[in-house]
């Protein structure tokens, strides 16, 4: 199955929530990379993990990675509308390359006004 | 800083003729280039890896021959669809690594192309 894998698949909530996405991973990685994708548009990055870490943070998002469950978490706290976008994992370490990324499905977040 | 520009935005084309799309890194110099593909509602796949000066290394299952992939400089990659179908219809990003010294576990991505073939 899929290097990475995010669930839920679809997540809505109303603004002000919190939003939780989960990755999952089956290889050994250096970094987890989050992403956002707004529709038809490129792909923004959010955050980089390393592999030794195993939490972080960014205004409102925190990301936390768990290496011995091969899975990593994006919260992003007091959502927006403008939040609303496709958020995508991606891993790099696979195979001994550093660069190539192997991305998730993604989780597409609808945020209600 | 670290921008990465793609053109055309949107392309239509007939089946059977060839596309051509660019990749520029506008304020960075960058020896490896990446594209993807995708699909609507679906991820990122990743095509082939471009290297500066250098033949581009191909995905399992990717066809080299009708994507063709020039990297001519260290600000340019192009990605060109020979004969077209319309199967070959997709959104097409590209992505571009700085030289090391800059932050080289960071891809930085282009706005994509979005390729329709009638």
């Amino acid at each position: 199955s899929q290097q990475g894998e995010e669930d839920p698949q679809a997540l809505s909530i109303q603004e002000g929530e919190n939003a939780t996405m989960n990755c999952s991973y089956k290889t050994s990685i250096n970094n987890l990379q989050w992403y956002r994708q707004n529709s038809g548009r490129g792909l923004v990055h959010l955050i980089l993990i390393r592999s030794n870490e195993r939490e972080k943070h960014s205004g409102r998002l925190r990301v936390t990675l768990d290496t011995s469950k091969k899975s990593s978490s994006l919260l992003i706290t007091a959502s927006r509308a403008a939040d609303t976008a496709s958020y995508f994992c991606a891993t790099d370490g696979s195979g001994g390359s550093n660069y190539k990324l192997t991305f998730g499905k993604g989780t597409l977040l609808t945020v209600n006004p | 800083g670290a921008v990465v520009s793609q053109h055309p935005s949107r392309v239509i084309c007939k089946s059977g003729t060839s596309v051509k799309i660019e990749c520029r890194s506008l304020d960075f110099q960058a020896t490896t280039m990446f594209w993807y593909r995708q699909f609507p509602k679906k991820s990122l796949m990743l095509m082939a890896t471009s290297n500066e000066g250098s033949k581009a290394t191909y995905e399992q299952g990717v066809e080299k021959d009708k994507f063709l992939i020039n990297h001519a400089s260290l600000t340019l990659s192009t990605l060109t669809v020979t004969s077209a179908h319309p199967e070959d219809s997709s959104f097409y990003i590209c992505s571009a690594i700085p030289l090391p010294g800059l932050a080289a576990y960071e891809q930085y991505f282009g706005p994509g192309t979005r390729l329709t073939v009638t």
